[in-house]
């Protein structure tokens, strides 16, 4: 089973800051299947990005993901005030499907 | 508009069983395989089970292998999970999800229905 470590837990950060968040793979991720989730509270997770870096339909293009192989990174860069939420990063390269803890962004 | 609705959630007692049900619709429900991913209360994103468009391939979390069951009903645009000897861990939010087209990531999630397994 791939481990995927999120990091940092939390996330401090003022409206129109970037926010850089890690996601590591204890093992390489088979064709870079690694995507990016947001969730509000209350409510269901949103797809953000796919494929590491490709955005999901109607993501602003302030959101971009990067990274290969057991390293990812999701970047926002410009904070709206609509961005601080709970972000996690899920593997579909090999079964089981998992997913990292979560980084959570809150407002400063 | 892509819509998933669950049902069936509800309070039981450990060792018993629930059956949840998905409907959806606005899209070809049969192009996709389908999935059930499960967040405890204030906890972070678990997949519970998967399978393909056909049913000709299913696949579980080990949390959840041999007690649970997913099944479809391609012709009523229907995903279901069959829970059965449910422990207190089993306590989640399950959301019916559908995978986006190049992998097994999710596009669109239903709202999630409530489990609650407690004496």
């Amino acid at each position: 089973e791939i481990v995927l470590t999120q990091s940092p837990g939390t996330l401090s950060l003022s409206p129109g800051e970037r926010a850089t968040l890690s996601c590591r793979a204890s093992q390489s991720v088979s064709s870079n299947s690694l995507a990016w989730y947001q969730q509000k509270p209350g409510q269901a997770p949103r797809l953000l990005i796919y494929g590491a870096s490709n955005r999901a339909t109607g993501i602003p293009d302030r959101f971009s993901g990067s990274g290969s192989g057991t390293d990812f990174t999701l970047t926002i860069s410009g904070l709206d005030p609509e961005d601080f939420a709970g972000y996690y990063c899920q593997q579909y390269g090999s079964s089981p499907l998992t997913f990292g803890g979560g980084t959570k962004v809150e407002i400063k | 508009e892509v819509q998933l609705v669950e049902s069936g959630g509800g309070l039981v007692q450990p060792g018993m069983s629930l059956r949840l049900s998905c409907a959806a619709s606005g899209f070809t429900f049969d192009d996709y395989a389908m999935h059930w991913v499960r967040q405890a209360p204030g906890k972070g994103l678990e997949w519970v089970s998967g399978i393909r468009w056909n049913s000709d391939k299913v696949a579980y979390a080990d949390s959840v292998k041999g007690r649970f069951t997913i099944s479809r009903d391609n012709a009523k645009d229907s995903l279901y999970l069959q829970m059965n000897s449910l422990k207190p861990e089993d306590t989640a939010f399950y959301y019916c999800v559908k995978t986006h087209v190049t992998g097994w990531c999710f596009d669109f999630w239903g709202q999630g229905t409530l489990v609650t397994v407690s004496s």
